[in-house]
């Protein structure tokens, strides 16, 4: 069946990089996208931004633009979710999700920030 | 960007009971609405695709409906599991967007 199995909770200081991993498995990893989705207390939950696994193109909320880079590991099929300069608004639940109707989703990592 | 409208915001109910849950779209997605369910703590769990379409494994007492701006996920004889949060999200176009949930509580 379709796992996503994501990286570990992160505490990070303001101004840091966090680097958050999804691995798929139980699919063809290139046929379909993965996108990244946040929920942080009290928020809606916010879509991040995808990367197309089959052309390696990406495309990321107006929002999270500079901030944020999606890239894959050529020799594993696993995504990463790279976002900079964190503030403390951008403590949240991370997830990744298969295809643009999120079909599948990782269990979550949650990204910690504060001074 | 399409804002999803989803309402009511929170739903009190006995096990048995039919509960509808509505999400409105601020312009035309067509069918390209999902569902999901999410409990405490956990990740979301999508259960319709596609407006209508169940998930393998969704129980049958799940249905969506709905075209174009207005979408209905209703849940008929409402069971103890299906006590949570759900969710509808549209991706017909970017940014992907999402309803601000809607919390099922036991009454």
């Amino acid at each position: 069946q379709v796992q996503l199995v994501q990286s570990g909770a992160e505490v990070k200081k303001p101004g840091a990089s966090i680097k958050v991993s999804c691995e798929a498995s139980g699919y063809t990893f290139t046929d379909y996208a993965i996108h990244w989705v946040r929920q942080a207390p009290g928020h809606d939950v916010e879509w991040m931004g995808y990367i197309n696994l089959g052309n390696n193109n990406t495309k990321y909320s107006r929002k999270f633009q500079g901030r944020i880079t999606l890239f894959r590991d050529t020799s594993a099929d696993i995504t990463y979710l790279q976002l900079s300069e964190l503030r403390s608004g951008d403590t949240a639940m991370y997830y990744c999700a298969r295809d643009k109707s999120l079909a599948d989703w990782g269990q979550g990592t949650l990204v910690s920030v504060s001074s | 960007d399409i804002q999803m409208t989803q309402f009511p915001s929170s739903v009190s109910a006995s096990v048995g009971d039919r509960v509808t849950i509505t999400c409105r779209a601020s312009q035309g997605i067509s069918d390209q609405l999902g569902w999901f369910q999410q409990k405490p703590g956990k990740a979301p769990k999508s259960l319709i695709y596609d407006a209508s379409t169940l998930h393998g494994g969704v129980p049958s007492n799940f249905s969506g409906s709905g075209s174009g701006t207005d979408f209905t996920l209703t849940i008929s004889g409402l069971q103890p599991e299906d006590f949570a949060t759900y969710y509808c999200q549209q991706y017909n176009s970017y940014p992907l967007t999402f309803g601000g949930g809607t919390r099922v509580e036991i009454k």
